[in-house]
């Protein structure tokens, strides 16, 4: 079974320029969440989805950043305008919610470089 | 809010040598404790889990953990350390069922010297 997709695997833009982060969950899993990783910060948790709903995006950084989940086989992390700051690996993971904390399955992340 | 604390950033061991990496978490109740694995280039994998009975559990490849509720402990530990061993590893806690929200330590890198 395919695990957590994720694309691109490494991604270098320049400032101000939109990026889109892209993940496929495992089929059958029901939550979704994006991480991010950075040196100084370390994992960071920045929203994670339901049945395809927001359910906590507390810890996304600001406005720049927006993520959607239309079906439950696709979700996406759109940073517009990115800036340097937002250079980091960003994780998605899924899990199957069933009423017990379960394993969060990760996919190889997404490298992002912002110049 | 939950925390989790890993003292030890870069942990150096010969292999063949046993292992045990420290985590301490705050939560006011009984927590959910997990112990993940990130090898380079590569996501976090599940290495065990806690969630209530026996504190002693067992996990993959070799590793074990004990919670230790009166120190507030989740520590990871290996008899016998591989070269294939070297990783990060991170330890998170969860407070509640059905809530896969993790809080995730700042992560311990292991370095395995011949």
């Amino acid at each position: 079974d395919a695990g957590v997709i994720q694309s691109p695997r490494h991604e270098v833009t320049e400032m101000g320029q939109e990026v889109t982060l892209r993940c496929k969950p495992i089929s059958g899993h029901n939550s979704l969440f994006w991480y991010r990783q950075t040196m100084m910060r370390g994992l960071e948790l920045l929203i994670y989805f339901n049945n395809n709903v927001p359910i906590d995006d507390s810890g996304m950084p600001e406005d720049r950043f927006s993520a959607k989940m239309p079906n439950a086989s696709f979700s996406t992390l759109k940073i517009q305008p990115s800036e340097p700051r937002d250079s980091a690996v960003y994780f998605c993971a899924s899990s199957l919610m069933s009423g017990s904390t379960g394993e969060l399955f990760f996919g190889e992340g997404s490298r992002l470089t912002v110049l | 809010a939950q925390s989790v604390t890993q003292p030890d950033i870069h942990i150096t061991v010969s292999e063949g040598a046993s292992l045990e990496l420290r985590c301490n978490y705050s939560y006011g109740a009984t927590p959910y404790l997990f112990w993940y694995v990130q090898s380079p280039g590569q996501g976090l994998q599940l290495l065990l889990k806690y969630f209530s009975g026996d504190t002693l559990v067992q996990g993959i490849k070799g590793f074990e953990a004990e919670f230790k509720r009166s120190q507030s402990s989740f520590n990871l530990r290996k008899p016998s350390v591989h070269w294939s061993d070297a990783a990060e590893y991170f330890c998170a806690v969860g407070v509640s069922f059905g809530n896969e929200k993790l809080t995730f330590g700042t992560g311990t890198r292991l370095t395995i010297i011949p």
